[in-house]
C-alpha cells in the first residue's frame, strides 16, 4: 500500500540554522510530491510541488525540496531558518494517472526554532 | 476571491448529536475534498465530491458519516450520532475542474465532542 512516511515528529533548530525534514514514501511508480506547512489552528499552506522534470524544487518562503528517485525520498530543506518558520510541516503524495486526486499525508514533522 | 471558506471554525456536540459541517469552495472551484486530521496525527481523505455527484468516498467511515455537494450552496459533512472519537480538525480542499492536484485548503472546523 502506498504510504508517507516523517520520521522526526519533533525537530528544534535555532534561528538562522539550516533546515532538513526528511520524508520517504512508498509507491510502485513516481509519485506527485508536495509539502504543506500548517501554522497552529489554520488550513494548510502550499510550499512546493513536484511532478516531474528537475529534481530540485524552488517553492515559497525560500524552501526547497530534492526528489530523490533511488531513496524514495522528498526532503525539504532551507539555508538559514527565521523564528516565523515554527509551525507543523506535512508531506503528502497523489498519484499519476489517479481518477480522485487524493493525497495520502505524512504524520507531520513539529518544528521549534529558537532564538 | 475568497478562499475556501469552512464554518464554523470550532463546533462542540455533545455525545449522540449531529454535526453539519460547512464548506464553500473557491469561486470556479466545482471539486471538493474532505480530510479529517485526528490529534497528532496528518491528514486522512474521506471524500471526494464534484457538483452532485459523490467520485470517491473510500476513506468515509461506513456509518454516521455523509457528505454532499448540492448544485447550489456548500458542501456539507454530516456526523450523526457523534462520539468522543470523531472529536478532529476536519479540512475542506476545492480545485478547479480539470486541474492536477490544484488544491486549495481551507482552515478547516474543529469538532470536539463533549
Amino acid at each position: 500500500a502506498q504510504s508517507v512516511t516523517q520520521p522526526d515528529i519533533h525537530i528544534t533548530v535555532s534561528e538562522g540554522a539550516s533546515l532538513e525534514l526528511r520524508c520517504n514514501y512508498s509507491y510502485g511508480a513516481t509519485p506527485y510530491l508536495f509539502w504543506y506547512v500548517q501554522s497552529p489552528g489554520q488550513g494548510l499552506q502550499l510550499l512546493l510541488k513536484y511532478f516531474s522534470g528537475d529534481t530540485l524544487v524552488q517553492g515559497i518562503k525560500g524552501f526547497e525540496a530534492e526528489f530523490k528517485r533511488s531513496q524514495s525520498s522528498f526532503n525539504l530543506r532551507k539555508p538559514s531558518v527565521h523564528w516565523s518558520d515554527a509551525a507543523e510541516y506535512f508531506c503528502a503524495v497523489g498519484f499519476y494517472g489517479g481518477a480522485t486526486n487524493k493525497l495520502i499525508f505524512g504524520t507531520g514533522t513539529l518544528l521549534a526554532v529558537q532564538p | 476571491n475568497a478562499g475556501v471558506m469552512q464554518n464554523p471554525r470550532h463546533l462542540v456536540r455533545r455525545r449522540g448529536q449531529e454535526a453539519r459541517l460547512r464548506c464553500s469552495p473557491m469561486k470556479g472551484h466545482s471539486h471538493v475534498y474532505w480530510y479529517r486530521q485526528l490529534p497528532e496525527e496528518g491528514l486522512k481523505f474521506m471524500v471526494y465530491l464534484q457538483k452532485e455527484n459523490i467520485i470517491d468516498e473510500s476513506g468515509m467511515p461506513k456509518e454516521r458519516f455523509s457528505a454532499e455537494f448540492p448544485k447550489e450552496g456548500p458542501s456539507i459533512l454530516r456526523i450523526q450520532q457523534v462520539v468522543r472519537g470523531d472529536s478532529a480538525a476536519y479540512f475542506c480542499a476545492s480545485s478547479p475542474p480539470e486541474s492536477n492536484y490544484g488544491y486549495t485548503f481551507g482552515s478547516g472546523t474543529r469538532l470536539t465532542v463533549v
